[in-house]
């Protein structure tokens, strides 16, 4: 998986409680993405980051905020979870923001259950 | 209408057999074009990368693009019970690096 982590690899949560998921590279990789994967959608991004601090909204962001306070770390935060944020969440990076450069690797992925 | 649609099957082929996974896609700006793999409870892992039109080798595995067609494709040959797996087409435009995924292919081989 590229030298990418996620924590943890299973929640199960309640409606309306906080949740955060932490994704840890160690491939000193500029650029960090947050998806989610459902069944009839594939892979949505949700958020992204090209550096340490600078973030910004992917397709599905609503519910969710990030940070990045390290190279090497990328937080997602669902503030008030709701069941329709029951999914899984995985973490991507990429050496460079172009396509004709890099590609996305992507991690283990995280399963989330909202009850 | 989305922008890449992918048959999400189920296929289901015996050993040995050649297999052919497609998707088609409505956005002309499209330069480059990936076949993520998928294994159950994994995350997607980089299989085929292409630019452009044309065909794309790597062992069993043939990438090939028809930008005229707005179509792509993915053939296995001599396919092994260790390709089951969902098989996820994705795709980029020139600029920046956002990715356009498919709902993915799910592909089982029967010994």
């Amino acid at each position: 998986d590229a030298g990418i982590t996620q924590s943890p690899r299973h929640k199960v949560t309640e409606t309306g409680t906080p949740v955060t998921l932490r994704c840890h590279q160690t491939e000193n990789h500029r650029y960090m993405y947050w998806y989610r994967q459902d069944p009839g959608h594939g892979l949505r991004l949700i958020h992204y980051s090209y550096g340490v601090k600078d973030t910004d909204k992917g397709e599905v962001s609503d519910g969710y905020s990030v940070s990045r306070s390290k190279t090497e770390d990328f937080l997602l935060t669902l503030e008030s979870a709701t069941s329709s944020q029951t999914s899984v969440y995985f973490c991507a990076i990429s050496e460079s923001m172009v396509a004709s450069q890099d590609t996305q690797y992507f991690g283990p992925g995280t399963r989330l259950t909202v009850l | 209408q989305k922008e890449v649609e992918q048959d999400p099957g189920p296929l289901s082929v015996p050993e040995g057999a050649i297999v052919s996974l497609n998707c088609t896609y409505s956005n002309s700006a499209f330069q480059y074009f990936m076949w993520y793999r998928q294994y159950s409870r994994k995350g997607p892992e980089l299989l085929m990368y292409t630019y452009s039109s044309g065909n794309k080798e790597d062992g069993r595995f043939t990438a090939q693009v028809d930008k005229s067609s707005k179509y792509i494709s993915l053939f296995i040959r001599d396919s092994q019970p260790s390709d089951s797996a969902t098989y996820l087409c994705a795709m980029s435009p020139n600029t920046g690096n956002q990715f356009y995924f498919g709902t993915g292919t799910s592909l089982t081989v029967i010994p």
